[in-house]
């Protein structure tokens, strides 16, 4: 199994809405990351998870809030999303970051809209 | 720090024709180097990628790139372009610490009948 799994696909939010992405994998991977996306631009890290511990934070607003359940499985809660916060939001998974040559394998993102 | 440059915002081929995107990297390191394609409302598929050993790196669907040190760069190519290779191309290096991956602007790639 190769897969990065990103559910819900698609997702239209109020600003004043609480919800959450989610993100699993089952390729023992223990590294694993939120990107977001922009129309016409390339991803932008957000979030990076190493052994289930936050180790990475890009200076992401606190209405994004990441949690990292277990080894398999990545969540994203969003609340008092803005309408600029709309993006494709990509969950991604490597082997372990500390080995340069792991490639991130990329779910299939849940497209946000927030109105 | 590392950073890719990707040349060409937009690339035109014929199908059946050669496909050649290009891709400089800056980086202070050895750089691990990747592509990525991103088809429509998709996530990113990694392409192939250059860690260390052999220049000319072999990926999916037919594409090849080759690392020159000397030219930093890092070109994607395709002999025959077929019309299911229309997507994003995003070139990509590893930054020192190796947990982020740090992406070109990407290359839209059009292939005409």
């Amino acid at each position: 199994d190769t897969e990065v799994t990103q559910t819900p696909k698609h997702l239209v939010m109020g600003m004043t809405n609480k919800k959450s992405l989610k993100c699993e994998q089952h390729m023992g991977h223990r590294a694993m990351y939120w990107y977001k996306q922009k129309a016409k631009k390339p991803p932008e890290l957000m979030f990076v998870y190493s052994y289930e511990k936050l180790s990475i934070n890009e200076s992401v607003p606190s209405r994004f809030s990441p949690e990292c359940p277990n080894s398999s499985l990545l969540n994203l809660h969003l609340h008092a999303l803005q309408p600029e916060d709309s993006a494709l939001y990509l969950c991604a998974s490597s082997q372990d970051w500390t080995t340069r040559n792991g490639e991130a394998f990329f779910g299939q993102g849940t497209r946000l809209t927030v109105v | 720090a590392q950073s890719v440059t990707q040349l060409g915002s937009h690339v035109s081929v014929s199908e059946g024709a050669l496909v050649l995107l290009r891709c400089n990297y800056s980086s202070s390191v050895p750089p691990y180097l990747f592509w990525y394609v991103q088809y429509p409302n998709q996530g990113l598929q990694l392409l192939l990628k250059y860690t260390t050993g052999a220049t000319l790196v072999k990926g999916i669907n037919g594409f090849e790139a080759e690392f020159k040190k000397s030219e930093t760069s890092f070109h994607l190519t395709k002999p025959s372009a077929h019309m299911s290779d229309a997507a994003e191309y995003f070139c990509a290096v590893t930054n020192t610490g190796g947990f982020k991956t740090i992406f070109g602007a990407g290359t839209r790639l059009f292939v005409k009948a």
